[in-house]
């Protein structure tokens, strides 16, 4: 069984762009929560969906946003990008949504320069 | 508030010796817990979880001790290798549907 496929590995945007990251969750998982991962704060979480419906938020701002397909699949896109984005960005995939194991993808180290 | 967090920043143990990882919370309302291992370059990697209605449970060479009364949750490994060297998170799932996550423990192992 695949685990959690997080592509790309690596990102190098300016800032002001756009980027569009993405998650492919173990199969027959259908929660799929992004995480941010920085050195000064640790891991946050950013948003959680399930069943292609945001189901929890975190307290980032608008510029960051997501989505899920009927497929499980998920993205997350940051938008007009700043230095403080680079961080590297975790998804987890669950089988259901609230209290259940959550396995992590190797992440996406975005670097905004 | 919500937070979690680990009284070490870093923990060195000599191999074949016992490791002691120690995470304190706040919430009450919490749970479910979980302890992940971090390599580097790597995403977090599962390792253990117990529910709030328990107060122990193992698994190969690792013991999750959760104590409600302190908000106090440890992870302990047995005969610590190398490999086992990797920066260690507790997380804790309560009624919000998220994990908050613990700033991480170094365990460095030493031969």
């Amino acid at each position: 069984k695949a685990g959690v496929t997080q592509t790309p590995r690596y990102l190098i945007k300016t800032r002001g762009q756009q980027v569009t990251l993405s998650c492919s969750p173990i199969s027959g998982h259908r929660s799929v929560s992004w995480y941010q991962q920085t050195p000064g704060q640790g891991l946050q979480f950013l948003f959680e969906y399930f069943s292609e419906t945001q189901r929890n938020k975190g307290n980032f701002p608008g510029r960051f946003s997501g989505r899920q397909f009927s497929n499980s699949r998920s993205e997350m896109n940051v938008s007009t990008l700043e230095l403080g984005d680079s961080a590297l960005y975790l998804c987890a995939s669950s089988i259901a949504q609230g209290t259940t194991e959550a396995f992590f993808g190797q992440g996406t180290r975005l670097t905004v320069v | 508030g919500e937070s979690v967090g680990l009284h070490l920043p870093t923990l060195s143990v000599q191999e074949g010796d016992n490791s002691i990882i120690n995470c304190a919370y706040s919430n009450s309302a919490s749970d479910y817990f979980i302890w992940y291992k971090q390599e580097s370059g790597k995403g977090p990697q599962f390792i253990i979880d117990i529910r709030s209605n328990m107060d122990k449970r193992q698994g190969q060479r690792v013991t999750v001790l959760l104590n409600k009364t302190v908000k106090h949750l440890s992870l302990q490994i047995a005969a610590t290798q190398p490999g086992d060297s990797a920066v260690y998170f507790c997380a804790e799932n309560g009624n919000t549907g998220k994990l908050i996550f613990g700033q991480g423990t170094t365990l460095q192992v030493k031969p």
